[in-house]
């Protein structure tokens, strides 16, 4: 069965410092592997996508992430944080015509 | 242009009442969704929707009933709320190509 984990519940970094969340994903088959941002009283908002090729790949606002498929990982990165970064974040697996299975997310607090 | 719209917002009603939610998207995509955000943020797919027809459908009561006038409407009819049914639903859709999710802002509905 799909399921997607991502351990950290809540991280709290300073403004400025990088920032990694972690995703662990289990599925049968080579995954389509998504990053979603929520802030505060909004909707999902897509940070990334993984397909294929390259492991690593660039989204909006700075973030990047990166496949490993020998460790069944897609964590996000960002080498600086801003305030405005702060929000859930949600790491998502499913492939075509397949539903998606979202994580528990992840909460970013962000210190001045 | 808004991508994928619902309304209401925010929607308070009593117990036992019968409610709807409206969901509209302008992107041409094939599928449409509604998923259900608990309190605790974890999203849980309710139902899909793909040329009209219901190809979804998870545990969730028959007091819920999606109804797709076309392909870019999908609406959310819930009726004989309970206490419990108290979140915030999403709506979302997706193209058939296997991109991501595109998530309306979402309708916090509070059951009193």
């Amino acid at each position: 069965a799909q399921s997607v984990t991502q351990p950290d519940i809540h991280i709290t970094v300073s403004e400025g410092a990088s920032l990694e969340l972690r995703c662990n994903y289990s599925y049968g088959a080579t995954p389509y592997l998504f990053w979603y941002v929520q802030s505060p009283g909004q909707g999902l908002q897509l940070l990334l996508k993984y397909f294929s090729g390259d492991t690593l790949v660039q989204g909006i606002k700075g973030f990047e992430a990166e496949f490993k498929r020998s460790q069944s990982s897609f964590n996000l990165r960002k080498p600086s944080v801003h305030w405005s970064d702060a929000a859930e974040y949600f790491c998502a697996v499913g492939a075509l015509g397949q539903n998606f299975v979202f994580g528990p997310g992840t909460r970013l607090s962000v210190l001045p | 242009d808004t991508a994928v719209s619902q309304t209401p917002k925010y929607l308070v009603t009593q117990m036992g009442n019968d409610k709807s939610i409206k969901c509209e998207q302008n992107l041409g995509h094939d599928t449409m969704y509604w998923y259900k955000q608990d309190s605790k943020k974890f999203l849980k797919i309710m139902f899909s929707y793909n040329n009209k027809e219901l190809i979804i459908n998870e545990t969730v009561p028959n007091r819920f009933s999606p109804k797709s006038p076309d392909k870019a409407h999908l609406n959310l009819h819930i009726n004989s709320l309970e206490l419990g049914d108290s979140a915030v639903y999403f709506c979302a859709s997706r193209s058939g190509r296997g991109d991501g999710y595109t998530f309306g802002s979402g309708t916090r509905l509070t059951v009193v």
